[in-house]
């Protein structure tokens, strides 16, 4: 199994442009959800998904977007892209809705100038 | 107050020594408790769960003190191999059946030669 992987580990942006950040997992994992992690702020969760077809808002949603057409993929749209998007992306999956264990993927760092 | 709270260290202590950190969470009603470990520009992955009666694995206790609202972390014979940040991390069930994740900003650990 190769987990959660991420694409892509870096990108650099300009402001106002937009992308998207790959997310797929191999192990049918009902829950997955997208952090960004910054200095001192600790993770905070963006967007998450209980499932095919069902996305909602974490505490930071704000400039992006989420979809889950399939159980094993969930990209995060950054929709124009801000410096105050500057960040360390991670996303994350879990067996249940009762996420005892998260697996986590290795990170986008994005920087937009 | 922050929902989980951690002090950020660093903690710089010998080989051999043994170390305890603790977490505070202000919601009475969270439910269930981890530890996780995140090397530096690394993903976070699970170190341990933290129940009620206390747990081992290892040289690791995790202990759990619902009444003063904290947990702990207790790093026995510490290696070189244990620098790291721990993430103390928080659940509460949602009303709409999943588990909100709150994670702390991590302790820095560096374990000296």
């Amino acid at each position: 199994n190769a987990g959660v992987t991420q694409t892509p580990k870096f990108q650099v942006l300009k402001t106002g442009q937009s992308m998207t950040l790959q997310c797929a997992q191999d192990m049918n994992h009902e829950y997955m959800s997208w952090y960004r992690q910054d200095p001192g702020m600790g993770l905070r969760l963006i967007h998450y998904s209980v499932g095919a077809g069902i996305t909602d808002q974490g505490e930071v949603p704000n400039g992006y977007n989420v979809s889950r057409s399939t159980t094993e993929d969930f990209p995060l749209r950054l929709l124009s892209a801000a410096p105050s998007q500057t960040s360390v992306y991670f996303c994350a999956s879990s067996f249940g809705r009762y996420q005892e264990t998260q697996y986590f993927g290795p990170g986008t760092r994005l920087l937009v100038l | 107050r922050k929902e989980v709270e951690q002090d950020p260290g660093p903690f710089n202590v010998p080989e051999g020594a043994t170390v305890a950190f603790n977490c505070t969470y202000s919601n009475s009603a969270s439910q269930s408790f981890f530890w996780y470990r995140q090397d530096c520009r690394k993903e976070p992955k699970l170190l341990m769960s933290v129940y009620s009666s206390g747990n081992e694995d290892g040289r690791f206790t995790a202990q759990l003190n619902r009444a003063s609202q904290y947990i702990s972390l207790l790093i026995r014979d510490s290696k070189l191999s244990d620098s790291a940040t721990y993430l103390c991390v928080v659940n509460m069930n949602q009303r709409r059946g999943y588990q909100k994740v709150t994670f702390g900003t991590g302790t820095k650990l560096q374990v000296i030669p």
